[in-house]
């Protein structure tokens, strides 16, 4: 079935250190992609999509690239700050016919020290 | 501003006892879900509703009703909780504009302890 496969952490990382989160997906058709981040104590807030092959997403300085030959959806971004600390979930909708859930990851918890 | 409102934000309750978690969206969304995270397992679908008077379940409905009379609302209920049920639940909706690539928007969360 249906499934993301993410790192789940917890990743710690000093201010200033280049991010990767590895996120790998199983679908049938084409899904959507996306990141969604939880910041502590709140709920789930997108930071970014891609809805087919090659799109690049970006926001707030992290970027995904849709990569359909090798189903993943790696976030990255340059330069974290403390406040990026959060939990990030790689998620998409089912690519065929049926219901709009997303199927989530496990959620990477990530931590930026100063 | 556009928002998911759940409440209560937290309760804890005993084995048994009926409860009710409201949500409501002022998006005018045909679309809405409800959601459980667990460590160590993310997010996992309970219901959704793709218009009023329309629902269907989720990946893991059991123990878990829910309801659609209007569009801005989308109860979920728990007839006879259980401990197995202490987690934390999310309600979102979408606009079906697009559908598959719409983002959903989340509720803050509601927190429950089943003892």
């Amino acid at each position: 079935g249906d499934s993301v496969t993410q790192m789940e952490g917890p990743v710690t990382l000093s201010e200033e250190a280049f991010l990767t989160i590895n996120c790998t997906y199983t679908a049938t058709g084409y899904p959507s992609l996306f990141w969604y981040v939880q910041y502590p104590g709140e709920g789930l807030q997108l930071l970014l999509k891609a809805t087919k092959a090659d799109d690049k997403g970006s926001n707030k300085g992290f970027e995904a690239t849709y990569r359909k030959e090798t189903t993943s959806f790696h976030l990255e971004k340059g330069s974290v700050q403390v406040s990026d600390s959060a939990v990030y979930f790689c998620a998409h909708t089912q690519g065929g016919g049926g219901a709009d859930g997303l199927t989530f990851g496990k959620g990477t918890h990530l931590i930026i020290q100063p | 501003e556009a928002q998911v409102t759940q409440n209560p934000r937290y309760l804890i309750t005993v084995t048994g006892k009926k409860l009710t978690v409201t949500c409501s969206q002022n998006m005018n969304h045909e679309y809405m879900s409800w959601y459980r995270q667990d460590p160590g397992l993310g997010l996992r679908q309970i219901y959704y509703s793709m218009n009023v008077e329309v629902t269907d379940k989720g990946d893991v409905p059991e123990g878990y009703k829910v309801s659609r009379k209007e569009k801005r609302n989308f109860p979920l209920i728990l007839e006879s909780p259980s401990p197995n049920q202490t987690s934390l639940y999310f309600c979102a909706s979408m606009g079906q504009g697009a559908r598959r690539n719409q983002p959903q928007h989340f509720g803050d969360g509601t927190r429950l302890s089943i003892l």
